[in-house]
């Protein structure tokens, strides 16, 4: 099993530019999260997923978009990057909101 | 508003004594509470939990302790190992909520 898995893993964007985060998991989870990690700023919830086909705002949702068109797959979207969107982002899956959440390794993204 | 706190962004100690990592929540409807530990380049992954029902939950060399009265929580490593030098995210959240709430993290490096 590979788990977690982050597509790419490194990225530099310039300002204004697209693009898409894919995330996926083989651990048949129902829930799904992207979180984002800044500098003592700890782990937060962008957007999460309880479902194949539903998305649902976290913490922090402006700027981003998600996706959830399979039960494996996650996809974060950044419509318009900027450079406060450089960060480490982390996605996540559980088998219940209560669970253990189990992370992938992360994408470094930094807008210029 | 940081509703989780670690305020100690570091922590040294000597391999085979007890390591104590500390964070403060202020949120009193938080009833649900858990370690991650991450290495660079990882994601977090999971290490222990407790619910707000008990004070204490073991696994192996490594207890959580709850006191709900001063919104505190403790993990304690003992004996620690080199292995276990890494971050420590402590994370709460609300039943039937979706959010996990992590702290800013604190970096153990334990000496050899």
């Amino acid at each position: 099993n590979a788990g977690v898995t982050q597509t790419p893993k490194f990225r530099v964007l310039k300002t204004g530019q697209s693009m898409t985060l894919l995330c996926a998991q083989d651990m048949n989870h129902e829930y799904m999260y992207w979180y984002r990690q800044d500098p003592g700023m700890g782990l937060r919830l962008i957007h999460y997923s309880v479902g194949e086909g539903t998305t649902a705002k976290g913490e922090v949702p402006d700027g981003y978009n998600v996706s959830r068109l399979k039960k494996q797959n996650f996809l974060l979207g950044l419509e318009s990057a900027a450079p406060s969107q450089t960060s480490v982002y982390f996605c996540a899956s559980s088998s219940g909101y209560r669970n253990e959440q189990f992370f992938g390794p992360g994408t470094r993204l930094t807008v210029l | 508003d940081q509703q989780v706190k670690q305020n100690s962004p570091s922590l040294s100690v000597q391999e085979g004594r007890i390591s104590i990592l500390n964070c403060d929540y202020t949120n009193s409807m938080f009833d649900y509470f858990l370690w991650y530990k991450k290495y660079p380049a990882e994601g977090p992954t999971f290490l222990i939990s407790i619910s707000s029902i008990k004070d204490k939950n073991e696994d192996g060399r490594f207890t959580v302790f709850l006191n709900k009265s001063a919104k505190h929580l403790s993990l304690h490593i003992v004996p620690s190992q080199p292995g276990d030098s890494a971050v420590y995210f402590c994370a709460a959240s609300v039943t039937g909520a979706n959010n996990l709430f992590f702290g800013t993290g604190t970096r153990l490096t334990v000496i050899p």
